[in-house]
């Protein structure tokens, strides 16, 4: 079955540094998304990318799609505390509208 | 007003017992899901309804019984609990993205 992959599975950095997780998918993946779940919390959504190689930024945040569509990544600039979560990355597949296949996740810790 | 809503938040019981959990989404949404999360962190589907139709099952032991009287409510039935059980199961409803609960921490002792 399809599996999606995410790397590192935990990273523990200083508030300013940078962060990057990477989701690679089995599969090429008609879109991906990509999730935040505080400690604690649920899941939720951060963004949706569709294009091979589409590049889109939310303030501190880029995610990038791959230009097979196999995989994607999240790059964090000068982190800050509140950045602190589980970000999933989810794939999916062509033919499969309601289905999502949700990444390994990557645990950030973020401290002073 | 909460748009995906389960009850209970927390659930501890003993092995063997039956429960239920309940879902209940007000965004008029046609697809609903439960999600099983472990202790690793893993998001795992389990099931999804569209319009009270099963459209997806995935490998879960039949001891697992989802339920969807309507389109704005999705429950789970457990029956024979046993300690792998133990997780958080999210409930989640498909708009243009997914919108998941607040999840329900079962816990089997």
């Amino acid at each position: 079955g399809q599996q999606v992959m995410q790397i590192p599975q935990y990273q523990h950095v200083q508030e300013g540094e940078d962060f990057t997780t990477y989701c690679n998918s089995s599969t090429t993946l008609s879109n991906i998304q990509w999730y935040k779940q505080r400690p604690g919390g649920h899941p939720v959504f951060l963004i949706q990318l569709v294009k091979s190689g589409e590049v889109k930024k939310q303030k501190r945040l880029t995610f990038q799609f791959g230009e097979a569509k196999k995989n994607s990544s999240l790059h964090i600039t000068a982190t800050q505390t509140t950045d602190v979560g589980t970000y999933f990355c989810a794939g999916q597949k062509a033919g499969t509208a309601s289905k999502l296949t949700f990444g390994t996740g990557t645990r950030l810790q973020v401290t002073l | 007003d909460t748009a995906v809503s389960q009850t209970p938040k927390y659930l501890v019981t003993q092995m063997g017992n039956d429960k239920s959990i309940k879902c209940e989404q007000n965004l008029g949404h046609d697809t609903m899901y439960w999600y099983k999360q472990d202790s690793k962190k893993f998001l795992k589907i389990m099931f999804s309804y569209n319009n009270k139709e099963l459209i997806i099952n995935e490998t879960v032991p039949n001891r697992f019984s989802p339920k969807s009287p309507d389109k704005a409510h999705l429950n789970l039935h457990i029956n024979s609990l046993e300690l792998g059980d133990s997780a958080v199961y999210f409930c989640a409803s498909l708009g243009e993205t997914q919108y998941f609960g607040p999840g329900t921490r079962l816990t089997v002792l």
